[in-house]
């Protein structure tokens, strides 16, 4: 069971858009602590997607953005393309349990 | 460019240690923590230390605590992570991964090493 809850799957149509909620409390995405986001493809290495809320990393797409509200955070990606499906984490810090925390995992599937 | 290379896949038997190794470059070593992350297999990722690349500080998931000792080797860049005790649920890819800030995002990822504990 994550800290961090994740839906086990999304699914979109190339060209529309999907959203990955991560749901936190108030000892983590809800006390104020940053989230950061990861795409990982079959037997490789996560590769960071976002980071501290909304922030790309040099490289990455602005079809991949990032929002934060309250104990929650989204990554939202439009304009699907086949290239996007692939496991996507985010990933945050807990301050009851001291320690970084990450949700489940989402894997999405481009129809 | 920046690289974090690990150290090759492991077979151990339960009970036994297991000792993976991560090299740095491309960028200044003591500049930037390391996280040790693992990924059994179909499962999620699930953090399990950091160290300080620039003083040895650790700091360790409550999962971990007492099995697992984080070294650093500043002379090669290179950082080690030993678990002890194996159990088969120990099977897993091992990441090392660097800390952009201190518990904030992995901006790094190693490769990745398969340990896989079996009789």
């Amino acid at each position: 069971q994550s800290v961090l809850t994740q839906p086990p799957s999304v699914s979109g149509a190339p060209g529309q858009g999907v959203t990955i909620a991560c749901t936190g409390s108030s000892s983590n995405i809800g006390a104020g602590y940053n989230v950061h986001w990861y795409q990982q493809f079959p037997g490789t290495a996560p590769k960071l997607l976002i980071f501290e809320n909304t922030n790309r990393p040099s490289g990455v797409p602005d079809r991949f953005s990032g929002s934060k509200s309250g104990t929650s955070a989204s990554l939202a990606i439009s304009g699907l393309q086949a290239e996007d499906e692939a496991d996507y984490y985010c990933h945050s810090y807990d301050g009851s349990l001291g320690e970084p925390v990450f949700g489940g995992g989402t894997k999405l599937t481009v129809l | 460019q920046v690289q974090l290379v690990q150290s090759g896949a492991e077979v151990k038997k339960p009970g036994a240690s297991v000792k993976v190794s991560c090299k740095a470059s491309g960028y200044t070593f003591p500049n930037h923590g390391i996280s040790w992350v693992r990924q059994a297999p179909g499962q999620g990722l699930e953090w399990m230390g950091w160290i300080s690349a620039s003083n040895g500080d650790t700091n360790f998931a409550q999962k971990f605590q007492g099995r697992v000792t984080l070294t650093t080797d500043t002379s090669t860049s290179t950082v080690y992570m030993e678990l002890r005790s194996l159990k088969s649920d120990d099977t897993a890819i091992y990441y090392c991964a660097r800390d952009r800030v201190r518990h904030e995002d992995n901006d790094y990822w190693g490769q990745g090493t398969r340990v896989t504990v079996s009789s």
